[in-house]
């Protein structure tokens, strides 16, 4: 079975701290995601990479980076919290179409 | 942007009866796939159909692809209190294999015992 695991389930930093938010999978996927979901917004694209050091971004990137250095390794940086980030991070991985998502990581930023 | 929109937004059914989601989208497609979500967990794939499809199944799942009308349909038949959970349409944005994924806003569906 994929597994696609990241890092902590719940995660509470203050404002203004550099977060960084680790996704591991361990199925030599090319593509990774990375998608906050909110109440009544549905999962929204933060970042797509397509292979390593490869990028792109999704429909709300502002506020965030990314870095892929090794295949299997996907991280989402927030560069200085703000209380609008709280939310759901789910992070995913996708191999002929079909994507394998970790377990979530809910941020608050306090 | 979110290509997929299902509807209804929440469904409430009795345990035993089926229930039927929708979901639209609005550019071509080379297929469209469902997920579900309990709550507060991660997303789970449940099924993928091509844009030359039209009909599949598996187990107590059926769905449907109309890509004249750009729509899919899930059905679930026979539902349990184990259905209750969150379902979402999504479609890939282009047609090649490194294409970013997109979602709906998901439907809420409560199957009660």
């Amino acid at each position: 079975d994929v597994k696609v695991t990241q890092s902590s389930r719940y995660l509470v930093k203050r404002t203004g701290e550099k977060v960084f938010l680790e996704c591991v999978q361990d199925m030599d996927h090319e593509n990774m995601f990375w998608y906050r979901q909110d109440p009544g917004l549905g999962l929204r694209l933060i970042y797509f990479s397509y292979d390593v050091k490869m990028k792109e971004k999704g429909d709300i990137p502002e506020g965030y980076s990314v870095s892929r250095e090794k295949k299997e390794r996907f991280s989402l940086i927030l560069e200085s919290a703000s209380t609008n980030q709280t939310s759901m991070y789910l992070c995913a991985s996708s191999w002929d179409f079909k994507a394998f998502f970790g377990q979530g990581t809910r941020l608050t930023v306090v | 942007s979110q290509q997929g929109e299902e509807d209804p937004q929440a469904l409430s059914i009795q345990e035993g009866e089926n229930a039927t989601m929708n979901c639209s989208y609005k550019t071509s497609i080379n297929n469209l796939q469902w997920y579900r979500q309990n709550s507060g967990r991660g997303l789970v794939h449940l099924i993928l159909i091509r844009s030359n499809e039209r009909e599949k199944h598996s187990g107590r799942l059926r769905v449907t692809l109309d890509t004249s009308k750009k729509s899919s349909s899930l059905l679930i038949t026979a539902s349990r209190a184990a259905d209750t959970a969150s379902y979402f349409c999504a479609t890939p944005l282009r047609a090649g294999a490194n294409s970013k994924l997109t979602f709906g806003k998901g439907i809420t569906l409560s199957v009660r015992p």
